[in-house]
């Protein structure tokens, strides 16, 4: 059974500063997908990874994968007020059997000013 | 163009009861998947839907179930309540099934059973 675990499940930054959260899964796959939700809202798609070492950027964050390490990173640089809320790392392997999407247990991140 | 519509948006219901959620997805999206997302649990794959058929299925119990019509539109059904049940319901739909890169979630349907 695919399992995703994200660290930290908590995460309080001061503004300006930089932070990584980490995102493990357990089986074998080449498809990870990072979402933003805020509170009482629904799941934003923000970055999609198709490949071991797709890297892709949008503003503040950046997100990558290591498939053979199975790992996932989402990269805050200078971080702003905006960017509070909660992110997940999904992860499924169709490819490998494995369809459904899994979540992690999501990062609630703050942002201090 | 609309987004994935899920209604009602809030219910409160009791033990026992039973409850229909409806999602219509985007327009031309023939995939809608339903998840269930709880403090505890987080969010867990209930089931997906593609043209009218059931394609893959979460670990829940039987009093979970859904379908899907023939204009894409899904419903999901939870029958003999129970208190843990009370969660919000998202749906997502996609063009295609397994196409989570492209999925798109609805504001969600938030149950809670006293």
């Amino acid at each position: 059974e695919l399992k995703v675990e994200q660290n930290p499940l908590f995460l309080s930054m001061q503004e300006g500063k930089n932070y990584t959260i980490y995102c493990n899964y357990s089986t074998t796959s080449d498809r990870l997908y990072w979402y933003r939700q805020d509170p009482g809202k629904s799941l934003e798609s923000l970055f999609v990874l198709l490949s071991n070492g797709a890297v892709k950027q949008e503003g503040r964050l950046m997100a990558s994968l290591d498939t053979k390490a199975r790992l996932s990173t989402l990269h805050i640089t200078a971080a702003v007020h905006d960017l509070s809320a909660t992110y997940f790392c999904a992860v499924d392997a169709p490819n490998f059997g494995n369809e459904k999407l899994t979540f992690g247990t999501g990062t609630r991140l703050t942002i201090i000013p | 163009k609309a987004g994935v519509t899920q209604t009602p948006r809030y219910l409160i219901k009791t033990r026992g009861q039973q409850v229909t959620l409806s999602c219509s997805p985007i327009s031309g999206h023939r995939s809608v998947s339903w998840y269930q997302q709880t403090p505890g649990q987080g969010l867990q794959f209930l089931f997906e839907y593609f043209s009218e058929t059931q394609r893959n299925k979460g670990n829940f119990p039987g009093r979970f179930s859904g379908r899907q019509f023939s204009n894409s539109r899904s419903e999901m059904n939870v029958s003999t309540l129970e208190l843990g049940d009370s969660a919000l319901y998202l749906c997502a739909s996609s063009r295609y099934p397994t196409n989570a890169g492209e999925l798109f979630f609805g504001e969600g349907s938030r149950l809670t059973v006293l």
